[in-house]
């Protein structure tokens, strides 16, 4: 299996700009997960889909970001307009149970590193 | 939220050994896994521990006491590759995972 892609792999825009980031996950898996990574404030879930459903989007900073999941191989996370704090690596996660189900874990994609001037 | 904590960094030498520790909320426990992350790339699946005890793989170990909610990954033997952040993580009541700030560990030749 090619694993969890993500695309892009860096993306450098301006304040005020839409951002999409976009995920595929592994084949089979029925959870995926958005996670946002900085220095300051560690890996935190934004949120995550079971069968292309968002369950839990709690962790979703602010209206300015929004994430659909329009089918079992697809989902984007968009922010829309963007601000310079909203820079960090944004990483997708995929897993066939949740955690604490089972021992299945979550498998990370590369990560998007969003820079926003 | 399940107040993880682990030290920020940790340095040892080639050859040497290192323990990570973690402690976290004990209610609602659903496991502990560890990640280890190299600069620059994903999060990558160490292991889980559900029961009391030690779990080894190769030069890798954890450690776990439900009671005391507290948990180690000892690494053995240390190379140059393991230097990078070791995240220990574990899932709340609703099964999603809440990860520490990571250990940073250096290794110097």
């Amino acid at each position: 299996d090619a694993g969890v892609i993500q695309s892009p792999r860096h993306e450098v825009t301006e304040m005020g700009q839409e951002v999409t980031l976009r995920c595929k996950p592994i084949s089979g898996h029925d959870y995926l997960f958005w996670y946002r990574q900085t220095m300051m404030r560690g890996l935190e879930l934004l949120i995550y889909f079971n069968n292309n459903v968002p369950i839990d989007d709690s962790g979703m900073p602010e209206d300015r970001f929004s994430a659909k999941m329009p089918n079992a191989s697809f989902s984007t996370l968009k922010i829309q307009p963007s601000e310079p704090r909203d820079s960090a690596v944004y990483f997708c996660a995929s897993s066939s149970r949740l955690a604490g189900v089972s021992t299945d874990t979550q498998y990370f994609g590369p990560g998007t590193r969003l820079t926003v001037l | 939220g399940q107040n993880i904590d682990q030290p920020t960094e940790m340095t040892a030498t080639e050859g040497a050994i290192v323990q990570i520790n973690c402690t976290y909320q004990t209610s609602g426990f659903n496991g502990l896994f560890w990640y280890q992350q190299h600069a620059g790339e994903a999060p990558t699946f160490l292991s889980y521990n559900v029961l009391d005890g030690l779990e080894e793989k190769g030069r890798f170990s954890s450690f776990l006491s439900r009671s005391k909610g507290y948990s180690y990954l000892l690494l053995k033997e240390l190379q140059m590759k393991d230097s990078a952040s070791y995240l220990c993580a574990t899932p709340d009541s609703w099964g999603k995972l809440q990860f520490g700030a990571g250990t940073q560990v250096v290794v110097t030749p």
